[in-house]
């Protein structure tokens, strides 16, 4: 089974600097996705990146980047430049996507991002 | 771009009523799903769909849940007996296919029981 666990329910950055959210998993799959979600108080899921296990380059997305660590089952969320509007809850999330019974996504219980003006 | 919706985006009831939350996942897509989030707690996996029958569900999925597909493009979760404890976001995704690594997710219905 897959568990996800984000170590810090709560962080706070200030605008414009930068600010990494830490997140383990563990899984005994060799290939499997891993995802950062964000929330926003309207609570709809968004996604904001994404990054397979076999590949070993890390992916970015603007102003978001991950340092993905397979070895150490580590799957780090950094956000650069931080604005307002990042302002939310951050899941991350695994999915392996080739077990018929095991097709779901693991959630960790997230981290509260606040950016301070 | 083509987005899951749900409906509708806030349901009160009492204890003890049914309630049918819907989704319409994304048009092409066959695999769906519900999570739900408890007010203040992580996603949970529910149940996911696939070709008119469950093909996994969560210990959460108990026998008071029960999801259908009754036309093309509906894909509904109904509670039959709803407990306080049902009060909570329920999300629906979707996805093209099993191998696809990403979920669509719709807006939610937040499930109010008093």
């Amino acid at each position: 089974a897959q568990t996800v666990t984000q170590s810090q329910p709560e962080m706070s950055v200030q605008e414009a600097e930068t600010v990494t959210l830490s997140c383990t998993y563990d899984t005994s799959e060799n290939n499997y996705y891993l995802f950062w979600y964000k929330q926003p108080p309207s609570r709809q899921m968004i996604l904001v990146i994404r990054q397979e296990a076999y590949k070993q380059q890390n992916a970015t997305e603007n102003r978001f980047s991950v340092n993905f660590q397979k070895a150490a089952k580590s799957f780090s969320l950094k956000i650069s430049d931080s604005q307002l509007g990042d302002t939310a809850m951050y899941f991350c999330a695994s999915k392996t996507p080739h077990s018929y019974n095991n097709n779901d996504m693991r959630f960790g219980a997230g981290t509260r991002l606040t950016v301070k003006p | 771009e083509p987005e899951v919706t749900q409906t509708p985006s806030h349901q009160v009831t009492q204890m003890g009523q049914e309630v049918i939350l819907r989704c319409v996942p994304i048009s092409n897509h066959l695999y769906f799903y519900w999570y739900r989030q408890i007010l203040g707690q992580k996603v949970e996996f529910l149940v996911s769909f696939y070709n008119n029958e469950i093909s996994e569900k969560s210990e959460i999925f108990d026998d008071q849940f029960s999801v259908e597909r009754p036309d093309g493009s509906n894909f509904t979760l109904k509670i039959r007996s709803t407990k306080l404890e049902d009060s909570a976001m329920y999300f629906c995704a979707s996805t093209s296919d099993r191998i696809s690594y990403e979920q669509y997710f719709g807006p939610g219905t937040r499930l109010t029981v008093t």
